[in-house]
């Protein structure tokens, strides 16, 4: 099995709706991370948590929020979709010594 | 301005072939620098790590070296196979004292291998 999950793989939602991405792990890291990639850009950090009770905002945050429900689990929400939000977006996860797992990704579109 | 640019943008090469990628970082301050390699619909996996005192780091077939005097890396692949076909990201470390250093991506090699 996946050390790093994510659900759904693909998602097509349209503009205004609500909805949620899903990250799990069995790696036992304490730190989790939220990304998304667009084409010709680099990954852009979105949130990233140390520990259950820590969240922190990246460089993209606008437009996001992330809960973490367990140290296995991670989930970014978009909380009113729009177009520009279209994009590949990936959960990681590092032990502390900053190489990062990422998951296989989760492509969204956002009509 | 902390950037990581990365050439060239796309690369096609034939099976058994070498190629060299390249990695110009203007990040301080440098904490450390890693190559990953992204398939098509995956995640980015690591292949090397160095910090400022290391010159060159091997994983198999694929080889990486960094100046920091120059702020320069390149990732080396020896006798390409179909499956190195792939996006190289050049990844650099801003140090901000160990618990969260921040992580700045370039936007890649795309690498393809032809038969």
């Amino acid at each position: 099995d996946a050390d790093v999950t994510q659900t759904p793989r693909n998602r097509i939602t349209k503009t205004g709706k609500r909805i949620m991405l899903e990250c799990s792990q069995t790696k036992g890291h304490d730190r989790m991370y939220w990304y998304r990639q667009d084409p010709g850009l680099g990954l852009q950090l979105i949130y990233y948590s140390f520990d259950v009770k820590d969240i922190n905002k990246g460089e993209i945050s606008d437009g996001y929020s992330v809960s973490r429900q367990a140290q296995a689990k991670f989930s970014l929400s978009l909380e009113s979709a729009i177009p520009n939000q279209t994009a590949l977006y990936f959960c990681a996860t590092s032990d502390g010594l900053e190489t990062q797992y990422f998951g296989p990704g989760t492509r969204l579109l956002v009509l | 301005k902390n950037q990581v640019e990365q050439s060239p943008q796309s690369l096609i090469i034939l099976e058994g072939k070498n190629c060299t990628l390249q990695c110009n970082y203007t990040v301080s301050p440098f904490s450390n620098l890693r190559w990953y390699k992204q398939d098509t619909g995956r995640g980015p996996v690591s292949l090397t790590i160095m910090t400022f005192s290391e010159n060159t780091k091997s994983n198999g077939r694929y080889t990486a070296t960094l100046d920091a005097d120059t702020k320069q890396s390149s990732l080396h692949i020896t006798a390409s196979q179909l499956s190195d076909s792939a996006s190289y990201i050049c990844v650099v470390s801003r140090y901000y004292g160990g618990a969260t250093n921040k992580l700045i991506f370039g936007t890649g090699t795309l690498l393809a291998v032809q038969p």
